[in-house]
């Protein structure tokens, strides 16, 4: 079964609003991390949060590995924050990074 | 600054073909990555080396091969195209909190 599970599948924001995007993992990982993949385009790593909890500008990440999940905070959406999210689990033997399907953000003027 | 290069970007082929898609890092980085992108998949990984010589099946290897030269290239390769696998393709180097990804190969086998 899916080892990665992303929710919502997506999203529509209106501007200004707050998102709070999902993560969950069936099994043991050693780390996680959050990518954004803009429209039709490349991904770019948005966080890597092994565990606890990080901010980068108005994102917030809080990963707790116990409970095999993560989350991902937008505060304060614009238009630009539009694209993919996904999550990915790095499991405890080797780097082969296992991702979610991600989550569809659109931010609406 | 970090960059995967990906070629051809786009690519339209025939079943039964053979396509091979190449990938250029110059970060010098050991991993590098090749994943397919589909929806309601999210990416997948296909296959992976630990530098060059090497080359390691993921996931979904069945139908693509591998090739790791040097360090600075990959390139996956299929050699009986199938309309499966049309895809959006994506390059990646790094390891644990620096993965570097291309701009992606969109292949479409007719």
């Amino acid at each position: 079964g899916q080892q990665v599970q992303q929710s919502p599948t997506s999203l529509v924001l209106q501007e200004g609003e707050n998102a709070e995007l999902q993560c969950n993992f069936s099994t043991s990982l050693n780390s996680m991390q959050w990518f954004y993949q803009r429209p039709g385009g490349s991904l770019v790593s948005v966080f890597y949060n092994p565990s606890g909890t990080k901010q980068s500008g108005r994102l917030t990440s809080t990963t707790v590995i116990k409970e095999r999940r993560s989350s991902l905070h937008i505060s304060s959406s614009q238009i630009t924050d539009s694209g993919t999210y996904l999550c990915a689990m790095e499991p405890h033997m080797g780097y082969k990074l296992t991702f979610g399907t991600g989550t569809s953000l659109l931010v609406d003027p | 600054e970090a960059a995967v290069t990906q070629s051809p970007r786009n690519k339209v082929a025939v079943t039964g073909g053979k396509v091979t898609l190449s990938c250029n890092q110059t970060n010098n980085h050991n991993n590098m990555y090749w994943y397919r992108q589909d929806t309601g998949h999210g990416l997948r990984l296909i296959h992976y080396s630990y530098g060059a010589g090497s080359t390691e099946k993921g996931d979904i290897p069945d139908g693509y091969k591998a090739s790791r030269p040097s360090q600075e290239n990959f390139s996956l390769i299929l050699e009986l195209a199938t309309p499966s696998q049309t895809s959006v393709y994506f390059c990646a180097s790094g390891g644990p909190g620096q993965l570097y990804f291309g701009e992606g190969s969109k292949l479409t086998v007719l």
